[in-house]
């Protein structure tokens, strides 16, 4: 299994420009978990999803995240408009109903 | 509300020693407790969880400790090796679906050869 896949794994953009990241979970997940890692607040949760459904979004931080899962083998997290606060690792994580989270590479987004 | 923290930033060791990587947490209703392992440039790997039911769990080279009383975790890493150099994140869950997971602020262990 190819594991979680994001992309883009890295990005840079300019204040005010939108920024879509991708996330392909694990095939047969049915869970999918959006995070975003900064050294000052840590991992925290943004958004997950139960078979497509969005469950929980009390960590989407403004209106100006967005995210979506259409499908179960995609999912889009969107920032609009981007800022230089936004900056930060965004992780997508999915789970199978077992134990774990399985956790992608990342995206580093970069708003200058 | 709920939070997770560490007692340690960073951990540096001897190849070879065991290590010991604490986490405080804050929210007695938490069901879980999980330990992930995070290598530089990758995402969050679990490691071993251990159920609120439970004081002790052991798996490969690693035990988790779970004291309730004082809402303390511990991470133990029997003879370290290099490539247990990362960033350890203590993380809880109020359920037992493992979905919401609050996440501690980490510890960085470098182990030294």
């Amino acid at each position: 299994d190819a594991g979680v896949i994001q992309s883009p794994r890295h990005e840079v953009t300019e204040m005010g420009q939108e920024v879509t990241l991708r996330c392909k979970p694990i095939s047969g997940h049915n869970s999918l978990f959006w995070y975003r890692q900064t050294m000052m607040r840590g991992l925290e949760l943004l958004i997950y999803f139960n078979n497509n459904v969005p469950i929980d979004d009390s960590g989407m931080p403004e209106d100006r995240f967005s995210a979506k899962m259409p499908n179960a083998s995609f999912s889009t997290l969107k920032i609009q408009p981007s800022e230089p606060r936004d900056s930060a690792v965004y992780f997508c994580a999915s789970n199978g109903g077992g134990r774990e989270q399985y956790f992608g590479p990342g995206t580093r987004l970069t708003v200058t | 509300g709920e939070s997770v923290g560490l007692h340690l930033p960073t951990l540096s060791v001897q190849e070879g020693d065991n290590s010991i990587i604490n986490c405080a947490y804050s929210n007695s209703a938490s069901d879980y407790f999980i330990w992930y392992k995070q290598e530089s440039g990758k995402g969050p790997q679990f490691i071993i969880d251990i159920r609120s039911n439970m004081d002790k769990r052991q798996g490969q080279r690693v035990t988790v400790l779970l004291n309730k009383t004082v809402k303390h975790l511990s991470l133990q890493i029997a003879a370290t090796q290099p490539g247990d150099s990362a960033v350890y994140f203590c993380a809880e869950t109020p359920n037992t679906g493992f979905q919401k997971l609050v996440f501690g602020t980490g510890t960085r262990l470098l182990v030294s050869p």
